[in-house]
């Protein structure tokens, strides 16, 4: 089937606007997964949705990030006023956490969205 | 911050060599995943060992745990050319922290033909 994909590929924005990335997790995945990759950082765990509990958001570096998923299936990260050190590569992932199989925690990820702010 | 850390940094075989990357982390695990990632974008799911486990094969892949000191080690055996990639181990520790992985900074290797 189907992998998890994300839209934008890329995305070159000016400093200061909002941007929305999109996320499509694998049919049937119950968790979802933000997370971000950048020179400096390394990759970073944004935020985690599983099932329909309150999304976890303890990685999201400031109150210009927020996310949301939709009747639990598609995510949208959206950045506010953005700034020039928010560029990086946003890597959605998903994964069948919650039901039976012997790996159900392994997460798969999609190309990401890689965000340039001028 | 990156728990894990891993060496070497860049890793440089020939096609047919083994290679090994380790990966130390600081805090308990619930299991540690392997990925590689090729041309900076999306990651691929390599293998997950659990921390009762010790050692777990994937074809030519093979990797290790060691809880006791915090470490684990991937090798790649018979190297390939399409075998070049930065790989990176994660770690979930579970609990509160249940799915949220922590990567390392990552080994960048290099097959030569």
């Amino acid at each position: 089937g189907a992998g998890v994909s994300q839209s934008p590929s890329n995305k070159v924005t000016e400093k200061g606007k909002d941007v929305e990335l999109r996320c499509d997790p694998i049919s049937g995945h119950t968790a979802l997964y933000w997370y971000r990759q950048s020179l400096g950082q390394g990759l970073e765990f944004l935020i985690y949705f599983q099932g329909n509990s309150a999304p976890d958001k303890s990685g999201l570096p400031s109150d210009r990030f927020s996310a949301e998923r939709t009747g639990g299936s598609v995510s949208t990260l959206t950045i506010q006023r953005t700034q020039q050190e928010d560029s990086a590569v946003y890597l959605c992932a998903s994964s069948p956490r919650g039901t039976s199989g012997s790996e159900w925690e392994t997460q798969y990820f999609g190309p990401g969205t890689r965000l340039l702010v001028l | 911050s990156q728990q894990g850390e891993e060496d070497p940094q860049a890793l440089s075989i020939q096609e047919g060599e083994n290679a090994t990357m380790n990966c130390s982390y600081k805090t308990s695990i619930n299991n540690l995943q392997w990925y590689r990632q090729n041309s900076g974008r999306g990651l691929v799911h390599l293998i997950l060992i659990r921390s009762n486990e010790r050692e777990k094969h994937s074809g030519r892949l093979r990797v290790t745990l060691d809880t006791s000191k915090k470490s684990s080690s991937l090798l790649i055996t018979a190297s390939r050319a399409a075998d070049t990639a930065s790989y990176f181990c994660a770690t979930d520790a579970g609990g509160t922290s249940y799915g949220k992985l922590t990567f390392g900074q990552g080994t960048i290797l290099t097959v030569h033909p």
